[in-house]
């Protein structure tokens, strides 16, 4: 069954340092998303991208956030200077179409020194 | 705006016995209506979803969930549960109609089953 792969699994960047997270998406998904989860809290809702532009993002999602899609495969979370407080679980997921099932990848944990 | 309702953090089983996990939901339009699980260390895995028809779904490890739209639930059943069935389940919820319906998740219930 085809899946949502996530790369690193684990990130580990010193404070004010950039980071990118990366995601390759089913292949024939058009919808694409990225939430993350805090550790011990619920899984929140970061951004949405569609036809290579942001569709909704969330309050959290400020301007040192940024999605691209650089390929036709790849679907990247990039964080200019990182937040002790941007430590959380990562998560990438696609869809079909609005209303399918999401589906999601394994996660990237990143660890904010 | 949408919101769910988890409202047992932990739920403890016996091996064998019956549990369900309950969901409430809050939302001024119509939604889609999901359940996954995570195990350790892993992504969030569709369990079980409702679109549309009928209100009661079932997936192929036999968990269960009924759509309940005058009480806004959501709860998911499993009449005999499996060591293997340890693991956090997500209850979420997507409004129907409006943009690219984001999840809305609730803060996950924690089965734990015991031999």
């Amino acid at each position: 069954e085809p899946e949502v792969t996530q790369t690193p699994s684990h990130q580990v960047t010193q404070m004010g340092q950039e980071v990118i997270l990366r995601c390759v998406p089913i292949s024939n998904h058009l919808y694409f998303y990225w939430y993350r989860q805090i550790l011990g809290q619920k899984v929140e809702f970061l951004v949405s991208f569609y036809n290579n532009e942001i569709s909704e993002k969330s309050e959290i999602f400020d301007d040192q956030f940024s999605v691209e899609r650089p390929d036709g495969s790849n679907f990247t979370l990039k964080i200019r200077s990182t937040k002790l407080e941007d430590s959380a679980m990562y998560f990438c997921a696609s869809s079909e179409g609005p209303g399918q099932p999401q589906h999601f990848g394994d996660g990237t944990r990143l660890s904010i020194l | 705006a949408q919101s769910v309702t988890q409202l047992d953090s932990q739920v403890p089983v016996f091996e064998e016995a019956p549990v369900e996990l309950r969901c409430n939901y809050s939302s001024s339009v119509s939604v889609y209506l999901f359940w996954y699980v995570q195990y350790p260390n892993q992504g969030l895995q569709l369990l079980l979803k409702y679109l549309s028809g009928s209100t009661l779904v079932k997936s192929i490890n036999g968990f269960e969930a009924e759509f309940n739209k005058s009480q806004t639930s959501f709860h998911l059943r499993k009449p005999s549960v499996h060591i293997s069935d340890t693991a956090e389940y997500f209850c979420a919820v997507s409004a129907i109609g409006t943009g690219f319906q984001k999840l809305v998740f609730g803060t996950g219930t924690r089965l734990l089953v015991s031999p």
